[in-house]
């Protein structure tokens, strides 16, 4: 089945820095890849995703990468700010597995005034 | 709409007693799914559906079933609860389009076997 791997598990930055979280997936059949954010307590919410017939996708500080080649995609964040900080997860999720997501590990940002 | 809701938000079992864990949603979406979290090892599936009547196992079903009589409902029981169970579990829908969307989360229930 899928592995999604995520890199780093924590990722300290100074407010206004970049962050830039990477993930790696196994299977070349994987074709949506969405990227959540989980505050402490809450719930996962989609911050932004990608399909695979894309190469990178924005949405305001936002930002997601795809390799289609390498199995490889990441998140960027510019311009951190403190309401930043959270757990940031990767997934991947392959055609006609509707809904059957495999996660990343999950990476803490910390954003530091 | 209140989207996924479920309850109950905080439970403590004793090794060895059952209980179902709720989770509604009026999305009308086709799919959803149980996960649970637990640190470092981010969110693993336990079983999802695809429609009401139909359900399957995902990476971790072990010690849990589920069933989906209606679009609205997916309830997950814990047979025997073990401490090797006390997770934070998370259901979660989606619609059906003619690729992947977006998962929507409930506000998660967090077990603990003693």
């Amino acid at each position: 089945g899928e592995n999604v791997e995520q890199h780093p598990s924590t990722l300290s930055v100074q407010e206004g820095d970049s962050a830039v979280i990477k993930c790696t997936y196994s299977d070349s059949a994987s074709n949506y890849f969405p990227w959540y954010k989980q505050e402490l307590g809450k719930r996962p919410q989609l911050i932004i995703d990608i399909r695979s017939n894309v190469g990178e996708k924005k949405d305001q500080r936002i930002a997601v990468t795809l390799n289609k080649t390498a199995k490889h995609f990441s998140l960027h964040i510019t311009e951190t700010q403190p309401e930043d900080s959270a757990v940031y997860f990767c997934a991947a999720s392959m055609a006609d597995s509707w809904g059957k997501l495999q996660f990343g590990a999950g990476t803490q940002v910390v954003v530091t005034p | 709409n209140a989207g996924v809701t479920q309850t109950p938000k905080f439970q403590v079992l004793k090794t060895g007693q059952s209980m179902t864990l709720q989770c509604a949603q009026d999305m009308n979406h086709e799919y959803m799914s149980w996960y649970r979290q637990d640190p470092g090892m981010g969110l693993r599936l336990i079983h999802y559906s695809v429609g009401a009547g139909i359900t399957d196992q995902g990476e971790v079903p072990n010690g849990y079933n589920v069933s989906r009589s209606t679009t609205e409902d997916f309830p997950l029981r814990l047979l025997s609860a073990a401490p090797s169970q006390t997770s934070v579990y998370f259901c979660a829908s989606s619609y059906r389009t003619g690729a992947n969307s977006e998962a929507f989360f409930g506000q998660g229930t967090r077990l603990t076997v003693v």
